[in-house]
């Protein structure tokens, strides 16, 4: 089965840096990769997406970008700001089967 | 719209004592799912169902029980609880076409003592 490695487990950045999340995954055939934002005590919430046929996508100060020959996705976050200090979790699955595997999360820390 | 609506939202159990978490939907998803989360290890699958009257096994399944009699409810039972069973319970739902999003609930939190 879908295996996914999340690094890294905390980062501490300056308000204005850029943060940037890794994730790789076992299964070639996987094809839909979301990230959730997570705050403290609060449910997850979708983000950003992307599926495979595409190599980057951007929503304003969030980006991801996946290299399907590496099998490996990753999470930008640019001008970070303290609202940004939150659980990220990256997950993968394959189209039809909606069995979300997730990453064991990334702390972010955003300093003023 | 009040989306996916987890009940109770915190709860302490003796061990041994059973209990039934209810999560409901107004979203009309097909696709229904159990989490626990525990520190350092993310959201892994309890159970999860593609439609009514459905239910399958996910990556942690032992030791709970679930149903899934009506599209908008999705109910997570523990017949005997044990002090492993301790965690923040998340439910989420999905349209199930394609690759749609998971919404997930606000969580319960369960402690057993």
């Amino acid at each position: 089965g879908e295996n996914v490695e999340q690094h890294p487990s905390t980062l501490s950045v300056q308000e204005g840096d850029s943060a940037v999340i890794k994730c790789t995954y076992s299964d070639s055939a996987s094809n839909y990769f979301p990230w959730y934002k997570q705050e403290l005590g609060k449910r997850p919430q979708l983000i950003i997406d992307i599926r495979s046929n595409v190599g980057e996508k951007k929503d304003q100060r969030i980006a991801v970008t996946l290299n399907k020959t590496a099998k490996h996705f990753s999470l930008h976050i640019t001008e970070t700001q303290p609202e940004d200090s939150a659980v990220y979790f990256c997950a993968a699955t394959l189209t039809g089967f909606q069995k979300l595997v997730f990453g064991t999360g990334t702390r972010l820390l955003v300093s003023p | 719209n009040a989306g996916v609506t987890q009940t109770p939202k915190f709860r302490v159990l003796k061990t041994g004592q059973s209990m039934t978490l209810l999560c409901a939907q107004d979203m009309n998803h097909e696709y229904m799912y159990w989490y626990r989360q525990d520190p350092g290890m993310g959201l892994r699958l309890i159970h999860y169902s593609v439609g009514e009257g459905t239910t399958a096994k996910g990556e942690v399944p032992d030791g709970y029980n679930v149903s899934r009699l009506k599209k908008q409810n999705f109910l997570l039972g523990l017949e005997s609880a044990a002090p492993s069973q301790t965690s923040v319970y998340f439910c989420a739902s999905s349209s199930g076409q394609g690759n749609q999003p998971q919404h997930f609930g606000d969580g319960t939190r369960l402690s057993i003592l």
